[in-house]
């Protein structure tokens, strides 16, 4: 079955700084990579819909200049929060959309949990 | 707005009684629905899918979902729970006009199966 991989699985920052969160379709090709953020005990709320060669999407009250993406390949998109703060500290998912596949299918990766301090 | 209703935050069995888990939506179009499950700090394993078809569908780990258009409802059951279980599950929709790439999930239920 189609694999997505994240990394780093946890990651734990200062405030103030950067953090890329790399999101990688392993044995597919995927066109269209999306960036959920889970609140603990809560939904995933749809960040940003990310298409390779171009600008992302993002969802209503989503800061594109603080949660930058890039989709540069078929296969890998990165999730850059910029100058985290502790209010950013979340559990972050991708999921991939096979080009190949039904438009419907989206697979997820395991989840990143940032923690700023 | 186009919305997914989970109404119980946690459903409580007896290990080897069914389970149901419910699932309401209200979104445009005929929608895709879909069945997913989280374990701690994981990401979401898919379940089960209805695209079209008989109303009843089968997925993993005998889990299955009965659409019901005039109810507007997709309620995820399995006859017989077992302990491993145990776990959050999500019910998703994505519409079926507007952002059709787009998933919009419920808030989730989570199930505690008791030995």
């Amino acid at each position: 079955g189609a694999v997505v991989s994240q990394h780093p699985s946890r990651v734990i920052c200062k405030s103030g700084t950067s953090v890329k969160i790399e999101c990688r379709s392993l044995d597919f090709q995927a066109t269209t990579m999306f960036w959920y953020r889970q609140f603990p005990k809560q939904s995933l709320m749809l960040m940003a819909t990310s298409n390779e060669g171009s600008k992302a999407t993002y969802e209503q009250g989503v800061e594109k200049d603080k949660f930058l993406i890039n989709h540069a390949s078929l296969t890998l998109s990165t999730l850059t929060v910029t100058s985290a703060h502790p209010e950013d500290s979340s559990f972050y998912i991708c999921s991939a959309r096979d080009a190949s596949g039904s438009s419907y299918e989206q697979y997820f990766g395991p989840g990143t949990r940032l923690t700023v301090t | 707005a186009q919305s997914v209703a989970q109404p119980e935050d946690q459903v409580n069995v007896a290990e080897g009684n069914p389970l149901t888990v419910k699932c309401t939506y209200s979104v445009s179009g005929n929608p895709y629905l879909f069945w997913y499950v989280q374990y701690p700090n994981r990401g979401l394993q898919f379940l089960l899918k209805y695209i079209t078809g008989d109303n009843l569908v089968k997925g993993s780990y005998g889990f299955e979902a009965e659409f019901n258009k005039s109810q507007t409802s997709f309620h995820l059951k399995k006859p017989s729970a077992l302990v491993s279980d145990s776990a959050l599950y999500f019910c998703a929709v994505r519409p079926g006009s507007g952002g059709y790439n787009k998933l919009i999930f419920g808030a989730g239920t989570r199930l505690a199966v008791h030995p």
